[in-house]
């Protein structure tokens, strides 16, 4: 089983607005990924949490928060969002912390109005 | 830096024709190889991988060799259907500390 899950599917949100991504894996993996994908662009990493630890931070503004609260959880705290963070976000995880095989998630497509 | 370049698309194909889609890549190391595949309106499903030298990942139909000595990991099919029809992405990661590095994806359209 190499079933990434999220939360939402589609989320519609205004700029004042404050919404959270989820995501879920039960592979037992210890790395996990938060991805930002743009039409026709691949993705670009935004967060990496290793063993539940943030390991990577991409610069991304802080109106984005990433929050592990255990192994198999990953959530991405949104407020205060511009239209330009529309996207797909991808969630993705990997077993032997941060690197190797990545598995992604279906993603969350988020429109901000 | 380490990159990976693909061929632009759209490469538009008939259906039961033959599929090539150029990788190249550019690493310090000897990274691991991935194409990830993504179709429509989805997230991104790993289609195939190879971890070392002249290693072949199939899956599907699909293969692709890793090439030491052109750097290179094209992706193939021998004959291609309509439900092929996605965004085909390359990637590279050179060791378990170290992130994906992609491609700039090429898409395929297939033709009935």
């Amino acid at each position: 089983d190499t079933e990434v899950t999220q939360t939402p599917k589609h989320l519609v949100m205004g700029m004042t607005n404050k919404k959270s991504l989820k995501c879920e894996q039960h592979m037992g993996h210890r790395a996990m990924y938060w991805y930002k994908q743009k039409a026709k662009k691949p993705p670009e990493l935004m967060f990496v949490y290793s063993y539940e630890k943030l390991s990577i931070n991409e610069s991304v503004p802080s109106r984005f928060s990433p929050e592990c609260p255990n192994s198999s959880l990953l959530n991405l705290h949104l407020h205060a969002l511009q239209p330009e963070d529309s996207a797909l976000y991808l969630c993705a995880s990997s077993q032997d912390g941060a690197g190797g095989t990545q598995y992604f998630g279906p993603g969350t497509r988020l429109l901000v109005l | 830096g380490d990159s990976v370049t693909q061929m632009e698309g759209p490469v538009t194909l008939s259906e039961e024709a033959f599929l090539t889609i150029n990788c190249t890549y550019t690493a310090t190391g000897y990274p691991s190889l991935f194409w990830y595949v993504q179709y429509p309106g989805e997230g991104l499903q790993l289609l195939l991988k190879a971890t070392k030298a002249d290693d072949k990942g199939s899956n599907k139909g699909f293969e692709a060799t890793y090439r030491k000595e052109t750097t290179s990991f094209h992706l193939e099919k021998g004959s291609v259907q309509v439900s092929d029809s996605a965004v085909y992405f390359c990637a590279q990661s050179l060791n378990a500390g170290n992130m994906l590095t992609f491609g700039g994806g090429t898409r395929l359209m297939v033709k009935p």
